[in-house]
């Protein structure tokens, strides 16, 4: 089957580094993305990782492990508005379609 | 922000009816998908589309149909809602198959009473 886990719930506080970890099991593998959907709002995208290794972009990496089956989004110097639910998807390389995991939703202290 | 608007944003309606949402296109993408939300659930793929008359089921299509006449729409329809598809409807598209970036509407609420 298809299948991906996260944790439900991340709690931080404003200035601090999160990891949220996303684990993986598919078909077939073309890559890990990841969203960010603020309360109310569509989600939008964050990165993609095709390749083993990490992915920098300002303050958010993301990093993956084919053969690990994981990978993580990485929220450097936390901001109140980084408060979002973040999901982790992966394209199913047998049916070509993004398989969303159910999301884990990060609050942000001050 | 890509071009996407969905219609209506927000509907009530009674267990039976069947209702139609609508997902609009300004970015000519060929590619458009229709996604539910639902607590717990993250975002479960309805049905998508690879081209104009091109399309193909998600993991939860059962009492769903679509149609794409046009590249730039691409409208859900729920032939005899039932209480169980309450739920936030998103639309997205994206460029190729290949390509994991996909941008999202801006959501429909749906209601079924």
């Amino acid at each position: 089957g298809q299948s991906l886990e996260q944790p439900s719930e991340v709690t931080a506080v404003e200035g601090a580094i999160v990891q949220i970890n996303c684990t993986y099991q598919t078909s077939g593998f073309y890559g890990l993305s990841w969203y960010q959907q603020h309360d109310g709002g569509a989600p939008t995208f964050l990165s993609y990782n095709a390749l083993d290794g990490l992915e920098e972009t300002g303050r958010f990496s993301s990093f993956l492990s084919r053969s690990d089956s994981y990978g993580y989004l990485l929220l450097q110097e936390l901001q109140m508005k980084d408060s979002a639910s973040y999901f982790c998807a992966v394209r199913d390389g047998r049916t070509d379609k993004l398989i969303f995991g159910t999301g884990t939703r990060l609050q942000v202290f001050p | 922000d890509a071009g996407i608007t969905q219609s209506p944003r927000h509907k009530v309606t009674e267990t039976g009816t069947p209702v139609t949402l609508r997902c609009h296109q300004t970015e000519n993408h060929r590619y458009m998908y229709w996604y539910r939300q639902d607590p717990g659930h993250g975002l479960r793929l309805i049905h998508y589309s690879y081209g104009v008359k091109d399309t193909d089921k998600g993991e939860v299509s059962d009492g769903y149909s679509v149609s794409r006449s046009k590249t730039e729409d691409f409208l859900l329809t729920l032939e005899s809602a039932t209480s169980s598809q309450t739920s936030v409807y998103f639309c997205a598209i994206s460029e190729g198959g290949t390509h994991n970036e996909q941008f999202f509407g801006p959501g429909t609420r749906l209601t079924v009473l």
